[in-house]
């Protein structure tokens, strides 16, 4: 079964770069979409944008110009880039997968960022 | 982008009862629509998919039903386990993907 673990800094200045790896285990990150989806405290989810393990990539209009998200098929990973953060970036934030028109399947257990100085 | 209203936003219930929450989406999806249940300091939990497929392992007192704009998450007898905040999900082809704003089922 394959399992999803996010990983990086808890705590990020405003005006800073939040970046986050997910790592996969136990399947393949080929023919997925691999997505980051967030939930600010006491929120719903806003998804972020996704990534192919071609490199391929979609991102919500909400935060394009901010965000990169990218693949590293050898390590079976991908990655969260998210520039220019301010206090409204604070959230929790989930590595998910899914095939296109299908559901999230895989979530990671979220890892809590802290967007303050 | 696609808009997903859910309703109630918070509701009461007793163990036993049957619940239904609704899922309202601002165009029509077809039966691209998804049910998640979240506990809390949990990541959510695929239940339902593209409208009505009963996801593996989870209890067949859970159903849903719809498709275009309107769908329907259903526990026939709530169960303990069952208080938590529950969310829509639209996957259809278009951009962003989007989720209702969650219901919260508490114990009453």
């Amino acid at each position: 079964q394959v399992q999803l673990q996010e990983s990086g800094p808890g705590l990020v200045k405003p005006s800073e770069t939040l970046s986050l790896t997910c790592t996969v285990s136990g399947g393949s990150i080929s023919s997925y979409y691999w997505s980051w989806i967030r939930q600010s405290p006491g929120k719903g989810l806003e998804w972020i944008g996704y990534v192919l393990d071609t490199g391929t990539t979609n991102y919500n209009p909400s935060v394009t110009g901010r965000v990169t998200i990218s693949v590293d098929t050898s390590k079976n990973q991908f990655s969260l880039r998210l520039s220019s953060v301010t206090a409204a970036d604070t959230a929790v934030y989930f590595c998910v997968r899914s095939r296109w028109l299908q559901p999230l399947d895989s979530w990671g257990q979220g890892t809590l960022v802290t967007v303050s100085s | 982008d696609i808009q997903m209203t859910q309703s109630p936003s918070s509701l009461s219930a007793s163990v036993g009862d049957r619940v239904t929450i609704t899922c309202r989406a601002s165009q029509p999806i077809g039966t691209y629509l998804n049910w998640y249940q979240q506990r809390p300091g949990k990541a959510p939990k695929l239940l339902i998919s593209v409208a009505s497929n009963l996801y593996s392992g989870v209890p067949p007192r859970f159903s849903g039903s719809g498709s275009g704009t309107d769908f329907t998450l259903t526990i026939s007898s709530l169960q303990p386990e069952d208080f938590a905040t529950y969310y829509c999900q639209q996957s259809y082809a278009i951009l962003p993907w989007t989720f209702g704003q969650g219901t919260k089922v508490e114990i009453k």
